[in-house]
Parts: C-alpha cells; structure tokens; sequence
C-alpha cells in the first residue's frame, strides 16, 4: 500500500526561486528519503533523515522532520532549471520495504 | 560502470505474450526490488528479494515471476500479458537503506 504522499502534485516555479514539497505518511518510520527523478529516468537518492532527525541539509537541499504530524518537507533553494524533475518522498515502515508516494512534479522555468 | 542495469530498455508486445525483463547490479547489494510506475506516476513495489530469498511479495498477480540467479540479479518474467501491465518497471538495489535505481523498463502492451 501507498505510504508517502507528495504535495503539491505540481508545482511551477521561476529559476532562483525557492520550492517546497512536502510529504505525508501514515506509519511510524525509522528514516525518510527523498529522491529525484529525471523524465525517463529511474529515480536518484536525494537525502535521508533519520527518525530521531528533526532537519538535514545538503548543498542547496533542506529536510525537515516532523514525527509527530507524520510529515516531511523538501526545500530547494535558489532553483535551477535543471532542478526540474519529479520529486519523491520514500519511507521504510519495515526494512527492506520502501514506500513511495506520487511525486511532486516541479517545473523551473528559466 | 553502471551500477544498475535493466534490458530492455523499451519492449512493446502484444496481449497474451510472455515476455523477461533482466536486472543486474555491480554494487555488491544484497537486496533487490522491482517496482511499477504507472502512467499517473505512482511508484509500487513489486517483489524484494535479499540474498535471492524473496521477502516481500505484494499483492501482484501471479502471471508476474521474479527469479533471481544469484545475488547480482534479479529478473521479472510476466505471463499472460494484459493491456493494464503496461508501465515502466524499475530495478533497484539497496545498501543500508538507500536505494540504486535502474533507468527503467517501458512495457507497452497492444
């Protein structure tokens, strides 16, 4: 079944703007992925944040945490056009068993 | 040096046909997956197999069939092909958590 979901579904912004995605989930979780995928590409991993992690960076990507409220966020700041690309956010309920939500379609337009 | 590789990359069949999609992994990962990714975009797991046991089966039909050789490879054979199994199927593997993506499998089926 379907853990994580995505919203907004699609999202269009202006380069150097920042962009932010959020996701939801149902179960308790022992991390939170997010990752990127390309159109016609498989998917690529963004960041992990570990449960007991309430925010993580890397480069111009930020992630919050939210255990209590069963949520997540995606920050990328100062967007490029080559940020373009669906964004997903992925949990492991149980190891070894990923659940992915519907993505987050980010447009940047130049 | 890819890390994860999937053949074919585009395969269109008719109804009914039987037909192999073939993964391969050069990480070294003891665990693999296949996942579908519909038209709307929503990723499922299908099958993960760990050192060639399968542990995760979800609700997937029985005309689909993982085999896994060994640790390095994981192939999906589907039977009896349906006009809804068209998708993109991808390959992953993982390494404490974080999950190696294959670029992806469209089925087309007429």
């Amino acid at each position: 079944s379907q853990q994580g979901e995505e919203d907004p579904q699609a999202l269009s912004i202006q380069e150097g703007e920042n962009a932010t995605m959020n996701c939801s989930y149902k179960t308790s979780i022992n991390n939170l992925q997010w990752y990127r995928q390309n159109s016609g590409r498989g998917l690529v991993h963004l960041i992990l944040i570990r449960s007991n992690e309430r925010e993580k960076h890397s480069g111009r990507l930020r992630v919050t945490l939210d255990t209590s409220k069963k949520s997540s966020s995606l920050l990328i700041t100062a967007s490029r056009a080559a940020d373009t690309a669906s964004y997903f956010c992925a949990t492991d309920p149980n190891n070894n068993d990923m659940r992915f939500g519907a993505g987050t379609r980010l447009t940047v337009k130049p | 040096d890819t890390a994860v590789s999937q053949t074919p990359k585009y395969l269109v069949t008719q109804m009914g046909n039987d037909k192999s999609i073939k993964c391969e992994q050069n990480l070294g990962h003891d665990t693999m997956y296949w996942y579908k990714q519909d038209s709307k975009k929503f990723l499922k797991i299908m099958f993960s197999y760990n050192n060639k046991e399968l542990i995760i089966n979800e609700t997937v039909p029985n005309r689909f069939s993982p085999k896994s050789p060994d640790k390095a490879h994981l192939n999906l054979h589907i039977n009896s092909l349906e006009l809804g199994d068209s998708a993109v199927y991808f390959c992953a593997s993982s390494l404490g958590g974080l999950q190696f993506f294959g670029p992806g499998t469209r089925l087309t089926v007429l």
